[in-house]
């Protein structure tokens, strides 16, 4: 069974721009968690999809934005790159919206912003 | 807000030897939640052990363990007969009841493993 996969795995950007990243869940998973990992720090939460909906956001300005697709994938999007938004991007997935906490993690995608 | 803490930003052990991570964490809710996960260096996080808070018993899985404290807010992973896989970054979490599988994690834990 495939796991959490994540594309692309790494990227450059410039400040300014735009940039989309994009995470498959396990099958039959249809919750989606996004959390950024910047160098040094612990995992910061971003967002949460279940169902199709946005169910949580983190602390995190609203040029990160996402969806989640009927087949519950999802798309982070993130506008008006800073330098500070280098990290790596951290898509997770679990069966539902309750549960035991277990989450299985994508490798990440790295981006970095110059 | 839920914040989780870890002190150790590294930790250094010998092979075969015991460790302990350390991990406190701040909340009012009595239902919740605890995690370590392990990060190795090819980045994919994998659970490591879980403890459920209304749960007296300290959850053990096979050479890992966690001396859960829920007064002091406390939960920290022992890990026995340290092995060079064992190298990787922790990470404690927490997750509220109620609050789907959103996980608050700590800062992390570098873990080195000495042969």
């Amino acid at each position: 069974e495939a796991g959490v996969t994540q594309s692309p795995t790494h990227l450059i950007k410039t400040r300014g721009q735009q940039v989309t990243l994009r995470c498959s869940p396990i099958s039959g998973h249809t919750s989606v968690y996004w959390y950024q990992q910047a160098l040094g720090l612990g995992l910061q939460f971003l967002l949460w999809y279940d169902e199709g909906e946005e169910r949580n956001r983190g602390n995190f300005p609203p040029r990160f934005s996402g969806r989640q697709f009927p087949n519950y994938s999802s798309e982070l999007n993130v506008n008006a790159l800073e330098l500070e938004d280098s990290a790596l991007y951290l898509c997770a997935s679990s069966q539902t919206g309750r549960g035991t906490g277990e989450l299985f993690f994508g490798e990440g995608s790295r981006l970095t912003v110059l | 807000a839920q914040t989780v803490t870890q002190s150790q930003p590294e930790m250094s052990v010998q092979e075969a030897e015991t460790v302990t991570l350390s991990c406190t964490y701040d909340t009012s809710e009595s239902d919740y939640y605890l995690f370590w996960y392990k990060q190795p260096p090819s980045r994919q996080m994998i659970l490591v052990i879980r403890q459920e808070a209304y749960k007296q018993q300290n959850a053990t899985e096979n050479r890992f363990s966690v001396n859960f404290q829920k007064a002091a807010k406390s939960f920290s992973l022992k890990i026995s007969d340290s092995q060079l896989g064992d190298a990787a970054m922790y990470f404690c979490a927490y997750r509220r009841n109620n609050a789907g599988n959103m996980l608050t994690f700590g800062g992390g834990t570098r873990l080195m493993v000495k042969p």
